[in-house]
């Protein structure tokens, strides 16, 4: 089934350990992001891929890293995690850049300890 | 800056009932308005959209009307159900300048048999 995979589906770690969250989508879509999802703040983005080789910025980048060396994989890193990145984290895609719906993946819950 | 203000829930209904959750934006441009849904435990997915001014979004049996008079993009529907059961997210992409979508915190429904 064509769409977006994420792993781990939840995980637990302590504080200062590095953790590397993956996407990977198969619908050969352009640009994909990450967001974080918090109670009453809605999603926020971190960092962003227009394209293969690219990245961006997102509203909430401090503390994150992100590479997208091939257009499939998508992979955000915490290099060294605080309890303030406890959250869900969403992987999602579109084919272009400009008013195009986003498809999401199913989501990880990480709490850092 | 670029906003994206939704009611606040949660919000209760008894099933065949009329449902409606507000949005308003704030934006410069001219941007395309989402709906997503998202159920539990899963990522967001696409309900409907507007691309532009008194274009009506459909899916479902959710509506939502473009109003660029009033910055609003009310979700509404005319009798829901159980299933209808989930966190409801206002959304906005920006169609120039590279890509930017903006959440608004969300609205979680509940629905009673």
């Amino acid at each position: 089934i064509a769409g977006i995979t994420q792993a781990p589906t939840s995980q637990i770690l302590a504080a200062g350990r590095r953790m590397t969250l993956r996407c990977t989508q198969d619908m050969r879509h352009n640009a994909m992001y990450w967001y974080r999802q918090d109670l009453g703040l809605g999603l926020r983005l971190i960092h962003y891929s227009n394209t293969a080789g690219t990245t961006g910025k997102g509203e909430v980048p401090d503390g994150y890293s992100v590479s997208r060396a091939n257009t499939d994989d998508f992979p955000l890193t915490l290099a060294s995690a605080v309890p303030s990145q406890t959250s869900v984290y969403f992987c999602a895609s579109s084919q272009g850049t400009g008013g195009e719906k986003l498809f999401f993946g199913s989501g990880t819950q990480l709490s850092v300890l | 800056g670029n906003s994206v203000t939704q009611m606040e829930g949660p919000v209760t209904l008894s099933e065949e009932a009329f449902l409606t959750i507000n949005c308003t934006y704030t934006a410069t441009g001219y941007p395309s308005l989402f709906w997503y849904v998202q159920y539990p435990g899963e990522g967001l997915q696409l309900l409907l959209k507007a691309t532009k001014a008194d274009d009506k979004g459909s899916n479902k049996g959710f509506e939502a009307t473009y109003r660029k008079e009033t910055t609003s993009f009310h979700l509404e529907k005319g009798s829901v159900q159980v299933s209808d059961s989930a966190v409801y997210f206002c959304a906005l992409t920006l169609n120039t300048g590279g890509f930017k979508t903006i959440f608004g915190a969300g609205t979680r429904l509940f629905v009673k048999a």
